[in-house]
């Protein structure tokens, strides 16, 4: 299993440019995740899904979009890239082990807007 | 409001030196708690989390549910424990969402 993969591992954009990161799992989990990590505030939530066809809002959504069309992949789209989105962005996905929940994160990207 | 408060940005220890990365949550009922590590250059992955009562790596981290704290220790840290370390709480949804500390970077010197 390759688990949970992310492309790009690295991007640069500038101001106004869209983009979308790509988050694929092959462990059949139907919750998955984009959180981003900026130094010193851990991760934020932006998006989630518990399963094809639906997505949610996280704590920090605004400036971003997902779609969930199938179990494997949870793209996100950042439409008009701004400096505020610089920053380390990860997928995770997750499934109920025994009577807990563990989240499998990605690589990573790391995006840079200038 | 549940939340997850990790008071150390940096924790600096020499080599056999005793660890303890503090970790404090708000949440009201039975909490869901977990730690999270991030080496150098990977991807976060699970440490430990409380409903096992497991040690790994040397590691463990006991619910203290009086003063809401699930404090991460190691009795003799070793330089590969340096990494970006989590605390993380279970959100009480049933979306496996949860809720991260800022991270505490932890040092070891040799």
């Amino acid at each position: 299993n390759a688990g949970v993969t992310q492309t790009p591992k690295f991007r640069i954009l500038k101001i106004g440019q869209s983009m979308t990161l790509q988050c694929a799992q092959d462990m059949n989990h139907n919750y998955m995740y984009w959180y981003r990590q900026d130094p010193g505030m851990g991760l934020k939530l932006i998006y989630y899904s518990v399963g094809a066809g639906i997505t949610d809002k996280g704590e920090v959504p605004n400036g971003y979009n997902v779609s969930r069309s199938t179990t494997e992949d949870f793209p996100l789209r950042l439409e008009l890239a701004a400096p505020s989105q610089t920053s380390v962005y990860f997928c995770a996905s997750s499934a109920i082990r025994g009577r807990s929940y563990e989240q499998y994160f990605g690589p990573g990207t790391r995006l840079t807007v200038t | 409001a549940q939340r997850v408060t990790q008071p150390e940005k940096l924790l600096s220890v020499f080599k056999g030196a005793p660890v303890e990365l503090k970790c404090n949550y708000s949440y009201s009922g039975s909490p869901e708690l977990f730690w999270y590590v991030q080496y150098s250059r990977q991807r976060l992955q699970l440490l430990l989390r409380h409903i096992s009562r497991e040690s790994i790596k040397g590691f463990t981290a006991d619910l203290n549910k009086g003063e809401t704290s699930f404090h991460l220790k190691k009795p003799f840290a070793q330089e590969e424990d340096s990494a970006m370390y989590y605390c993380a709480l279970k959100e009480s949804s049933n979306t496996g969402k949860l809720i991260f500390g800022q991270g505490t970077t932890l040092q070891v010197k040799p």
